[in-house]
């Protein structure tokens, strides 16, 4: 049973482009959550969807950030017109219900770095 | 060795030493807290959880402490080997709030050969 996989690793955006993050959760998972990481911070939630649908989007920029987890296929977190400060880890998570109840697994992220 | 996992982000102690990780959560109505581990260039790994209705628990070579009244909460690693080295975070959720985990800042727990 693979765990939570992302990609790409690592992203490298010049400003104004867009960049896409993957997610596909684990097998039997029909929850994602993404999370974005600073160096030397800690995770911040961003957005909790479940298929089709965005449950929680509380913590997403309103602006230029978006994402889907449609009935089939990854989760998909998109970034548009990125900027210097946007560079960061995002983590992707998945759990079989939500966090309140059960383990959630993560990937291992993606790096992006906007040039 | 012992650390305030919010105030002190670096915690060293000697290999077979007993480490306590310390977190204070702000949120009186979470009422599930993880600790994850996370090594460098890696996502969260989930170390241990407990829920609010607990105050202890106990896996392999770990212990989580949950004290409510002062909103805090520690891991208790015993006999530290060199994997254990990386940063620990302690994160809530159930407040109430975002349907996501908080996560704390972390500590980088380091182990001394």
């Amino acid at each position: 049973n693979a765990g939570v996989m992302q990609n790409p690793r690592h992203l490298v955006r010049r400003r104004g482009q867009e960049a896409r993050l993957r997610c596909s959760p684990m097998k039997g998972h029909s929850h994602v959550y993404w999370y974005r990481q600073l160096p030397e911070e800690g995770l911040k939630f961003m957005v909790y969807l479940q298929k089709e649908n965005i449950i929680d989007e509380s913590g997403m920029p309103k602006e230029r950030f978006s994402a889907e987890f449609p009935k089939e296929g990854p989760s998909i977190l998109r970034i548009q017109q990125v900027v210097r400060g946007d560079s960061a880890a995002y983590f992707c998570a998945s759990s079989s219900s939500g966090t309140e109840n059960t383990e959630a697994f993560f990937g291992q992220g993606t790096r992006l770095t906007v040039v | 060795g012992e650390s305030v996992g919010l105030h002190l982000p670096t915690l060293s102690v000697q290999e077979g030493d007993n480490s306590i990780i310390n977190c204070a959560y702000s949120n009186s109505a979470s009422d599930y807290f993880i600790w994850y581990k996370q090594e460098s260039g890696k996502g969260p790994q989930f170390i241990i959880d407990i829920r609010s209705n607990m105050d202890k628990r106990q896996g392999q070579r770990v212990t989580v402490l949950l004290n409510k009244t002062v909103k805090h909460l520690s891991l208790q690693i015993a006999a530290t080997q060199p994997g254990d080295s990386a940063v620990y975070f302690c994160a809530e959720t159930g407040g109430g709030g975002a349907d996501g985990l908080t996560f704390g800042k972390g500590t980088h727990l380091i182990i001394q050969p």
